[in-house]
């Protein structure tokens, strides 16, 4: 059974920094692209970032782009989202989601970041 | 940036009628890379369609995509108590990867 189980969310202070971790089991991790997605409160979806296989292709949305950085550990069956300089905006239940190529068709249940004084 | 522009936002049905959800592109989605994917409360998202027309696995054949190019469509028959929730279309041909803003089908 695929499984894939976000943790590292909490509240955080705005400028403040955050690990978001994400533990893959049940497929093989190393052959599939993955993505981190979110959603604020209430909101629709949002894709933040994917990374390629072997980590040689990485793309984010553009609000997070140079803020953010997502990595990939194959041999820890990892998947992680660096947040630096966090926004209150960044507040959102973060997916860790996976698939062939750039479609994804397996998800997490998501972690919580809040950003707020 | 393809921008996804889903209508209507509601739809408001009862069981055992059709839903039709509309999600239209800002501009030609490459080779048809269209998803659609199902959003209960408290829940991760669920992929129903992929290359605008594909069911994932597992999908019940009352779930069917259609459409290409900038114009796609999702069908519903006979809604089920399990099928009233939120549905968002998404393409994936180009980065940045976007969503749709949802449509709810809720219980007329």
């Amino acid at each position: 059974e695929v499984q894939l189980v976000e943790s590292g969310g909490t509240l955080v202070q705005p400028g403040g920094s955050l690990r978001l971790c994400c533990t893959a089991s049940g497929f093989t991790f190393s052959n599939l692209w993955m993505s981190w997605f979110r959603q604020a409160p209430g909101k629709g979806l949002e894709w933040v970032a994917n990374i390629k296989q072997d980590g040689t292709d990485i793309h984010y949305v553009d609000s997070v782009r140079d803020r953010f950085t997502i990595s990939r550990d194959n041999a820890k069956n990892s998947l992680y989202l660096q947040m630096d300089s966090l926004r209150v905006e960044d507040t959102a239940l973060y997916y860790c989601a996976g698939g062939g190529g750039w479609l994804v068709d397996s998800w997490g249940q998501g972690t919580l970041v809040t950003v707020s004084s | 940036e393809i921008v996804l522009t889903q209508s209507p936002g509601t739809l408001s049905l009862s069981p055992g009628e059709r839903a039709t959800l509309s999600c239209r592109a800002s501009q030609s989605v490459g080779r048809n890379f269209v998803a659609w994917y199902q959003q209960k409360p408290g829940q991760a998202p669920r992929l129903l369609i992929y290359g605008a027309s594909r069911r994932a696995t597992g999908i019940p054949d009352k779930f069917s995509g259609s459409g290409s190019g900038t114009d796609f469509t999702l069908t519903i028959n006979r809604l089920e108590p399990e099928d009233f929730a939120v549905y968002y279309c998404q393409q994936y041909a180009d980065a940045p990867l976007t969503f749709g803003g949802g449509t709810k089908v809720e219980v007329k």
